[in-house]
């Protein structure tokens, strides 16, 4: 069955960076893109990115995140990362992420991982 | 970016009812919407995908219709486990966006 597991919570202090972890297993890792969507608390879902696990591994990010956020994949391990810097209080959320399956020309979320809580804290 | 507006966003149902919640694109989507629940404290389930395809072992209580700008999601017959938070969702184009959510809570 599809799974992704994600890393443990972090706190991080304003300015700093933090790497998410997504580990994907019950699929072909490279035949399924991967979204980072987030969620901040009590507030709706807002979509960060998404990754081509296959080849080079091309990406494409929210404007708003756009210089601020890097995603990458392990093809050895089934991984894709979610790398976050210069972190402010705002990016205080749960953060998720849901595999890319194709529907056409474009690729919707199916299965998602359980989150990662990131508290960004002075 | 494409605009989705749900309504309403807090609905208030009795297990039985048939309720519907409407999500509208600011730009045409074609069918490219998505549907999630989401219950507290927990990850948002995949309900509905290309507008109306159910996905695999989600109730036939669910359906959704729609394309273009106007879609709907349907729940035939409430049971006390739907009562949560729904969200839509557009991939037609980047940045996918989502709706606000709708809160379906018991009457």
């Amino acid at each position: 069955q599809v799974q992704l597991v994600q890393s443990g919570a972090e706190v991080k202090k304003p300015g700093a960076s933090v790497k998410v972890s997504c580990k994907a297993s019950g699929y072909t890792f490279t035949s399924y893109y991967m979204h980072w969507v987030r969620q901040a608390p009590g507030q709706g879902l807002e979509w960060m990115g998404i990754i081509n696990p296959y080849g080079g591994g091309s990406t494409s990010y929210a404007e708003k995140f756009q210089g601020r956020v890097t995603m990458t994949r392990d093809t050895s391990t089934s991984t894709v990362y979610m790398e976050l810097s210069s972190l402010r209080s705002e990016d205080t959320a749960v953060y998720y992420c849901a595999r890319g399956t194709r529907d056409g020309y474009n690729y919707r979320t199916d299965y998602w991982g359980q989150g990662t809580l990131v508290t960004v804290s002075s | 970016d494409i605009q989705m507006t749900q309504s309403p966003s807090s609905l208030s149902a009795s297990v039985g009812d048939r309720v519907t919640i409407t999500c509208r694109a600011s730009q045409g989507i074609s069918n490219y919407l998505a549907w999630f629940q989401q219950k507290p404290g927990k990850a948002p389930k995949s309900l509905i995908y290309a507008a109306s395809s159910l996905q695999s072992g989600v109730p036939s209580e669910f359906s959704g219709s729609g394309s273009g700008t106007d879609f709907t999601l349907t729940i035939s017959s409430l049971q006390p486990e739907d009562f949560a938070t729904y969200y839509c969702q557009q991939y037609n184009s980047y940045p996918i966006t989502f709706g606000q959510g709708t809160r379906l809570e018991i009457k």
